[in-house]
């Protein structure tokens, strides 16, 4: 079936700098996507989401863009700290009578280096 | 307020043994989710209950899986005859989810990670 997935599995970044993660997703029937941060050991854990009826969305240090004409979501973290090393995920809800169950991506290991 | 909780957070089973896994939804949350995490991969979606009613159970890989809500509260997830391709983190989600079509927010209980010998 059709599938979330990720550009690059690990992202290397330095204290202070600003980070981008990608995604690509394949189902244009998706209306909602979202972002979750994952440490090892614990639960993803919600970041930020957005509708397909938008482009754009900001979240403390966090934004995420939704391009649907290339069917690609990112994920921009402001001044990167060494809190923000984990994985993240994109997922996305197919929308209709889904019942909410959501289509996760691979992951990318992002590690933030002080 | 508590999150979601999962119990036992570490579970070793022998091949063939039977499992349940455990989880307490945040108070109040309509909907929830089981999925399942393999090593360095994403959550796949198993199965979805909207308060006491399995309305999904499209991702169960097997018969051998087995999820229940009797009470529209806590919900178990069971597998029996565990194999080894069994092992993996079992993660348990809620939200308010009101309708069918609902998306709120899914948290996370920190997950039961499985492992058969």
């Amino acid at each position: 079936g059709e599938s979330v997935g990720l550009h690059l599995p690990t992202l290397s970044v330095q204290e202070g700098d600003n980070s981008i993660i990608n995604c690509a997703y394949s189902n244009s029937a998706s209306d909602y996507f979202i972002w979750y941060k994952q440490e090892s050991g614990k639960g993803p854990q919600f970041i930020i989401d957005i509708r397909s009826n938008m482009d754009k969305r900001q979240g403390q240090r966090v934004t995420v863009l939704l391009n649907k004409t290339v069917k690609h979501l990112s994920l921009q973290i402001a001044a990167t700290q060494p809190g923000d090393s984990a994985v993240y995920f994109c997922a996305e809800n197919w929308g209709g009578t889904s019942y909410g169950k959501l289509t996760f991506g691979q992951g990318t290991i992002l590690t933030v280096h002080p | 307020g508590a999150g979601v909780s999962q119990s036992p957070r570490y579970k070793v089973a022998k091949r063939g043994q039977d499992v349940a896994l455990r989880c307490d939804p945040i108070s109040g949350h309509v909907s929830l989710f089981w999925y399942q995490q393999a090593l360095g991969q994403g959550p796949e979606f198993l199965t979805y209950f909207q308060n006491e009613a399995q309305l999904d159970k499209s991702g169960l890989p097997s018969d051998r899986f087995f999820a229940e809500r009797p009470e529209g509260s806590v919900s178990t997830l069971k597998i029996q005859r565990t194999q080894q391709e069994d092992s993996a983190v079992y993660l348990c989600a809620s939200s308010l989810g009101q309708t069918s079509f609902s998306t709120d927010t899914q948290y996370f209980g920190p997950g039961t990670r499985l492992t058969v010998l």
